[in-house]
């Protein structure tokens, strides 16, 4: 099953500018993560937000909770080309302990 | 961080053999851990939940006769794709979480091609 939606589903830009994500999901959540997962790899956890969070950020990271709206955004800052990746949102949802991923935004950053 | 071991990394096999995937949590105990499977660009679909000592709760659509799934320890699951087809190759990741609700940690994959 798939609980969210990601959009876009490709991004691609320069190095140095800034990339956004965005999720929406179907149901209450208890939280939101962001993974990343580079080609054929397995994935690598970046950021949870709880659902009474609106706001976090990691670095150059910042994510975005509406659960209102039931919708997240990553927002990647100063991005660089090692940030290429498939990058996915992930719901645990509300009374679940199942991770249920996002279609996925596949960002290429070129140099 | 925590270390989820999946073993082998990649696979090839004949149509109609049985491939058996482990994933182990190096160090801690896993009571609950997760199977997923990706297609080519697609996103990770659930395919099980696993629970230490008991039987694996299946996400519908998938077959539990076809995926066997064992937890016998705290620190190991086991994924059996029986009698594997082609359209049975995919890349199965496996996810592990201790006690309660924390983090999940994933191991690096197994790539499956059925020939």
């Amino acid at each position: 099953s798939q609980q969210g939606e990601e959009d876009p589903q490709a991004l691609s830009i320069q190095e140095g500018e800034n990339a956004t994500m965005n999720c929406s999901y179907k149901t209450s959540i208890n939280n939101l993560q962001w993974y990343r997962q580079n080609s054929g790899r397995g994935l690598v956890h970046l950021i949870l937000i709880r659902s009474n969070e609106r706001e976090k950020h990691s670095g150059r990271l910042r994510v975005t909770l509406d659960t209102s709206k039931k919708s997240s955004s990553l927002l990647i800052t100063a991005s660089r080309a090692a940030d290429t990746a498939s990058y996915f949102c992930a719901t645990v949802p509300y009374n679940t302990d199942k991770l249920i991923f996002g279609t996925g935004t596949r960002l290429q950053v070129f140099p | 961080g925590a270390v989820v071991s999946q073993h082998p990394s990649w696979v090839i096999c004949k149509s109609g053999t049985s491939v058996k995937i482990e994933c182990r949590s190096l160090d801690f105990q896993a009571t609950t851990m997760f199977w997923y499977r990706q297609f080519p660009k697609q996103s990770l679909m659930l395919m099980a939940t696993s629970n230490e000592g008991s039987k694996a709760t299946y996400e519908q659509g998938v077959e539990k006769d076809k995926f066997l799934i064992n937890h016998a320890s705290l620190t190991l699951s086991t994924l059996t794709v029986t009698s594997a087809h082609p359209e049975d190759s995919s890349f199965y990741i496996c996810s592990a979480r201790s006690r309660g609700f924390g983090e999940l940690f994933f191991g690096e994959g197994s790539r499956l091609t059925v020939l």
